[in-house]
């Protein structure tokens, strides 16, 4: 049974269009993050939740908009994609929004946009 | 400000050698979290583990092994004996209080472990 899982695992779409990116963990945790992994596999936090509330926005832009209708779907939507979207996509969780908890990773999604 | 220094982008060895995967950290922080994570070709990021900045203790497990040296803001990683199974990219974070919660990953060092 997994324990973070992200759908899709690939994503292949067109400039322009809007796609989503969903996220469920079975863990019980209380944090939710998007990280991005570029194509030289540098990972950066996107954003993160705690208890459905939203409280680390990297300067990411506003096409961007995640949704947590629970503590455990933290889903992903972008808007007006564009070529520089390109990338993995991993949806992570922690029990706790701690500095020591360890991150429990999804198997990414892979989002190429032609 | 947090940053992760891995200078390894790429490692080859062969199999049953030793190898040794770098990290220096900078932080401002007394108080902070070292982390390794593995990435194998299947994609996915798993823990491999977390050492506290009051905790200087090398820790082993198995074949692997972690170099904390706070003078030098350095969590080295060896693998023992190295197997093919092995081959992934290695990544070190760092969390401290100023981040709140935000890991701060290593560019991560691709290792390969040729039989």
């Amino acid at each position: 049974d997994t324990a973070v899982s992200q759908t899709p695992k690939y994503l292949v779409t067109q400039m322009g269009n809007d796609k989503s990116i969903k996220c469920e963990q079975n863990l019980g945790h209380d944090t939710m993050y998007w990280y991005k992994q570029d194509s030289k596999k540098f990972l950066k936090i996107m954003f993160s939740y705690n208890n459905k509330e939203l409280i680390i926005n990297e300067t990411v832009p506003n096409r961007f908009s995640p949704k947590s209708p629970d503590k455990a779907h933290l889903n992903l939507h972008i808007n007006s994609l564009e070529l520089g979207d390109s990338a993995v996509y991993f949806c992570a969780s922690s029990q706790y929004m701690k500095t020591n908890e360890k991150l429990f990773f999804g198997s990414g999604t892979q989002l190429s946009v032609l | 400000a947090q940053k992760v220094t891995q200078a390894q982008t790429e490692i080859s060895v062969v199999e049953k050698e030793d190898v040794t995967l770098d990290c220096v950290y900078e932080t401002r922080d007394t108080t902070y979290y070292l982390f390794w994570y593995k990435q194998p070709p299947s994609g996915e990021l798993v823990f491999l583990i977390r050492r506290n900045s009051f905790d200087e203790q090398n820790e082993i497990s198995g074949r692997y092994s972690w170099n904390f040296q706070k003078s030098t803001s350095s969590f080295n990683f060896t693998i023992t004996a190295s197997q093919v199974v092995d081959s992934a990219v290695y990544f070190c974070a760092l969390s401290d209080l100023g981040g709140y919660q935000k890991v701060t990953f290593g560019i991560g060092t691709k290792l390969q472990v040729i039989p």
